[in-house]
């Protein structure tokens, strides 16, 4: 079962524009949400969070959005610039549990 | 100066066969967690230990043993290596009950 789902296995985006990736997830409870990053043959590195209690949060070039209601999320990165293109993962966390539940990852490509 | 290293970085090994992989962290982290992330590109936990005590088993077969012999330490040792065992194993490491989590590079073991 999948708790945390991120539907697009990538996403192209001109360099300069917005990226947009999403994230749904199915578990109410969670209170914790986090985006990470990955290059290839590394592991991945926190990017941002956000708690339940917030709907917006924000760090430079990116911010995630949170709709709770929606049981949405969404990392938005502008402008996009070569470097970021990497997969992101989404991950949940309830109750400062010690368990993170990944999502399956989007590649991001930035465009020249 | 790598925060969190793991060794080795490939592994191809025999059916039947016994490995270990090996994880160390010099953040100075509390606690310590084993991930694999299968074909699906799913990142599960395995493991997670807070001052060499097992917190978290998930649901892993006997087979996959974790050994922490000090804090900054957590190896994860494989008996009778099975064909679905092939994956990428993530050792990551966090300050105890903190969100954010610090991972290794990764080891793709596979198994033929």
């Amino acid at each position: 079962d999948q708790q945390v789902k991120q539907n697009s296995p990538s996403l192209s985006v001109q360099e300069g524009r917005i990226s947009i990736l999403n994230c749904d997830y199915t578990n109410s409870m969670f209170d914790y949400f986090l985006w990470y990053k990955k290059y290839p043959a590394e592991g991945p590195t926190f990017l941002i969070s956000i708690s339940s209690i917030k709907d917006k949060n924000e760090d430079g070039r990116f911010t995630v959005f949170l709709n709770k209601s929606a049981k949405h999320l969404s990392l938005h990165i502008v402008p996009s610039q070569p470097g970021d293109s990497a997969v992101y993962f989404c991950a949940a966390q309830q109750n400062r549990d010690d368990k993170i539940i990944f999502g399956k990852g989007t590649r991001l490509h930035i465009l020249p | 100066d790598t925060a969190v290293s793991q060794t080795p970085k490939y592994l191809v090994t025999q059916m039947g066969n016994d490995k270990s992989i090996k994880c160390e962290q010099n953040l100075g982290h509390d606690t310590m967690y084993w991930y694999k992330q299968d074909s699906k590109k799913f990142l599960k936990i395995m493991f997670s230990y807070n001052n060499k005590e097992l917190i978290i088993n998930e649901t892993v077969p006997n087979r996959f043993s974790p050994k922490s012999p000090d804090k900054a330490h957590l190896n994860l040792h494989i008996n009778s290596l099975e064909l679905g065992d092939s994956a990428v194993y993530f050792c990551a490491s966090s300050q105890e009950f903190s969100r954010g989590r610090f991972f290794g590079p990764g080891t793709r073991l596979t198994v033929l």
